[in-house]
């Protein structure tokens, strides 16, 4: 079993539209949660932290249920921007982090 | 400031020659990450450094994978000989310390590899 499994998607949505994606978990002692942003053919960047409590950055919003092992992230007010693959990632201990294969979201006009 | 830079971004070569991947980190981070990214199998963390000393190079698929950090700046990662399978993105990263909460690293722009 992977330690990080994503729906690949692809969302597609339109404009305006709100996105919602999950991802689970294997290691109940994971410590911490992330998600990534990737572009086509380029690097992976932070998007967001994951909190116990849940989190908000602007129009996104990310959700840890450690009880099922997984996270959720949802884009509110789609933009074409947000266009991207969506990676979570799962902290195991001091160094290593476990990247799921990405939830890809497309955003149309 | 700059990011982590890679060199070279693309390189296509033929089974059996040597590969040279280049990785200069971000100025002060003390940790450095090589992954490997394909459709099939993701990100796949293939070694790290702390302080220039290899800690964990589990991921490595085999021997003919090796990967040096001689200084604080510089780090390789080499591949000899190259086999089709190998054609994948390679992503240096680079962390301060433990990444604290967020956990962020930083990413350079990738070294896309294919090996016909």
């Amino acid at each position: 079993r992977k330690e990080v499994e994503q729906d690949p998607g692809p969302f597609n949505v339109p404009e305006g539209a709100t996105v919602a994606f999950n991802c689970t978990y294997s290691n109940s002692a994971s410590q911490s949660f992330f998600w990534y942003r990737q572009d086509c053919r380029k690097e992976p960047k932070l998007l967001m932290s994951v909190y116990s409590s849940g989190n908000e950055d602007g129009r996104f919003t990310a959700q840890l249920n450690r009880a099922s092992q997984y996270i959720s992230l949802l884009i509110r007010d789609s933009k074409l921007s947000d266009s991207a693959t969506y990676l979570c990632v799962v902290r195991l201990n001091d160094y290593k982090l476990s990247f799921g294969a990405g939830t890809t979201v497309t955003v149309r006009a | 400031d700059a990011g982590v830079i890679q060199s070279p971004r693309h390189e296509v070569t033929e089974m059996g020659q040597e590969v040279t991947l280049r990785c200069k980190p971000i100025s002060g981070h003390d940790y450095l990450f090589w992954y490997r990214q394909t459709m099939m199998r993701g990100l796949e963390l293939l070694i790290y450094f702390n302080n220039n000393v290899p800690i964990d190079d589990s991921g490595m698929p085999e021997d003919r994978f090796s990967a040096k950090m001689p200084n604080a700046s510089f780090s390789t990662l080499k591949i000899q000989p190259s086999e089709p399978r190998d054609s994948a993105v390679y992503f240096c990263a680079s962390r301060a310390g433990t990444g604290g909460r967020t956990g962020e690293l930083f990413f350079g722009e990738g070294s896309r590899l294919t090996v016909l």
